[in-house]
């Protein structure tokens, strides 16, 4: 059974960072391109930043070019953004994504999300 | 304002069918496959269709996708009362800012 389950978000001010992390099971994570989506309260979905299985090729939202990093660790199954710059309008809920064919098309399976809150 | 134009709310009762449209352009729709999520109440997204029409497993038939030039369509037959979610389609979109594209969303309400 595929599962995603994301961790690291929490309240931070203006200008802060945070890493969030996203542990993968259930499939062969390293070769599994992996996406970064959230969700700002009461809003619609916002694709954020993908990564290919090897972490060689990575994409990024304008939104957040510059300041967010995708990364990823395939010997621990592991999903990264480290979010930099934080800014209000960053304030969501984050999902990890499976990206199954790698072409940021769809994705087949989301992790329940974490919270992350920019505010003063 | 997203780039792909849901209406923001569709509604029908039990056992009927509903359609729920999702309009783009040349740039997303017209020229890439569109997905379809669910989204329960305090719950992820979920994956209902992909490539315009297929249905990963476990996907009932109650759920089909369609797309015909800028346009996509979600059709959902027999209604239940937990089909009530919003949901979002999806798609590529290769304009100014290329990258993954959702639709606003719809909120359904089954009476």
């Amino acid at each position: 059974e595929v599962q995603l389950l994301e961790s690291g978000g929490g309240l931070v001010q203006p200008g802060g960072s945070l890493r969030l992390s996203c542990a993968a099971s259930g499939f062969t994570f390293s070769t599994c391109a992996m996406t970064w989506v959230r969700q700002a309260p009461g809003k619609g979905l916002e694709w954020v930043s993908a990564i290919s299985g090897g972490g060689g090729a990575t994409y990024y939202a304008d939104s957040v070019k510059g300041r967010f990093t995708i990364s990823r660790d395939n010997s621990k199954n592991t999903l990264y953004l480290q979010m930099n710059s934080l800014r209000a309008e960053d304030t969501a809920i984050y999902y990890c994504a499976k990206d199954p064919r790698g072409q940021l098309e769809n994705f087949d399976y989301w992790g329940q999300g974490t919270l992350v809150t920019v505010s003063s | 304002q997203s780039v792909l134009t849901q209406p923001p709310s569709v509604s029908a009762a039990p056992g009927q069918k509903v359609t729920i449209s999702c309009s783009g352009s040349s740039s997303n729709i017209g020229n890439n496959y569109v997905s379809w999520y669910q989204q329960l109440p305090g719950t992820a997204p979920k994956l209902l269709i992909y490539e315009n029409n297929k249905r990963p497993s476990g996907i009932p038939d109650r759920f089909s996708g369609s797309k015909s030039g800028t346009s996509a369509t979600l059709g959902i037959t027999g209604l239940q009362t937990g089909d009530e979610a919003d949901y979002y389609c999806g798609t590529w979109d290769r304009s100014l800012n290329p990258g993954p594209v959702f639709g606003g969303g719809t909120k359904l309400t089954v009476l």
